[in-house]
């Protein structure tokens, strides 16, 4: 079955650089886009950018303009995202999910990963 | 960026009650919509998709509906594992925009 397991949680000062992962598997990688979604202790879900595992390809959001870089790795079905100068209000629950239908349908997010808690504290 | 509301933000409710929940957008997405469902210390899960369809393995007392720009979620007879937070979230347009969840209690 689909699965997307992400890396284990994270402890950060501010001004440092965070990288989390996410491993695909029971599916074809290249077939489908991720998503990067966070949600901040007690909040709301906030998008943070897509990629297109095949070719790399990728949206950001404008928040994250200039801070964020996602990547993926086809050899090992593996997604990366890499958030620089981090700062307290980068505190959250980071999740990678899978994108169905985009770009040829109504896309929805049918597979998430377990979420990355990253804590970010001087 | 597409703007997405919910309401109520909170609601309180018995085991067995009729439960609806409104999602409405700040511009028509068309049918592009989608309802998740989150309990606490877990990732969200995808329930509906393009505004009506069910996804694989959940229970038929969730439904959703709407066009344009208003939606709802309604769940016939309201589970205790049903007790959690609930999302929509619009694929019409890049950003993807969540709105800010609506909590079901228990009364």
């Amino acid at each position: 079955q689909v699965q997307l397991v992400q890396s284990g949680a994270e402890v950060k000062k501010p001004g440092a650089s965070l990288k989390i992962s996410c491993k695909a598997t029971g599916y074809t990688f290249t077939n489908f886009f991720i998503h990067w979604v966070r949600q901040a202790p007690g909040q709301g879900l906030e998008w943070m950018g897509i990629i297109n595992p095949s070719g790399g390809r990728t949206v950001y959001a404008q928040n994250f303009q200039g801070r964020v870089t996602m990547t993926s790795d086809t050899s090992t079905s593996t997604l990366y995202l890499d958030l620089s100068s981090l700062r307290s209000e980068d505190t959250a629950m980071y999740y990678c999910a899978r994108v169905r239908g985009y770009p040829t349908a109504p896309p929805y997010l049918d597979s998430w990963g377990q979420g990355t808690l990253v804590i970010v504290s001087s | 960026d597409v703007q997405m509301t919910q309401s109520p933000s909170f609601l309180s409710a018995s085991v067995g009650d009729r439960v609806t929940i409104t999602c409405r957008a700040s511009q028509s997405i068309s049918s592009h919509l989608n309802w998740y469902q989150q309990k606490p210390g877990k990732a969200p899960k995808l329930l509906i998709y393009v505004a009506s369809n069910l996804q694989t393995g959940v229970p038929s007392r969730f439904s959703g509906s709407g066009s344009g720009t208003d939606f709802t979620l309604t769940i016939s007879s309201l589970q205790p594992e049903d007790f959690a937070t609930y999302y929509c979230q619009q694929g019409y347009r890049t950003p993807p925009t969540f709105g800010p969840g609506t909590t079901v209690d228990i009364k």
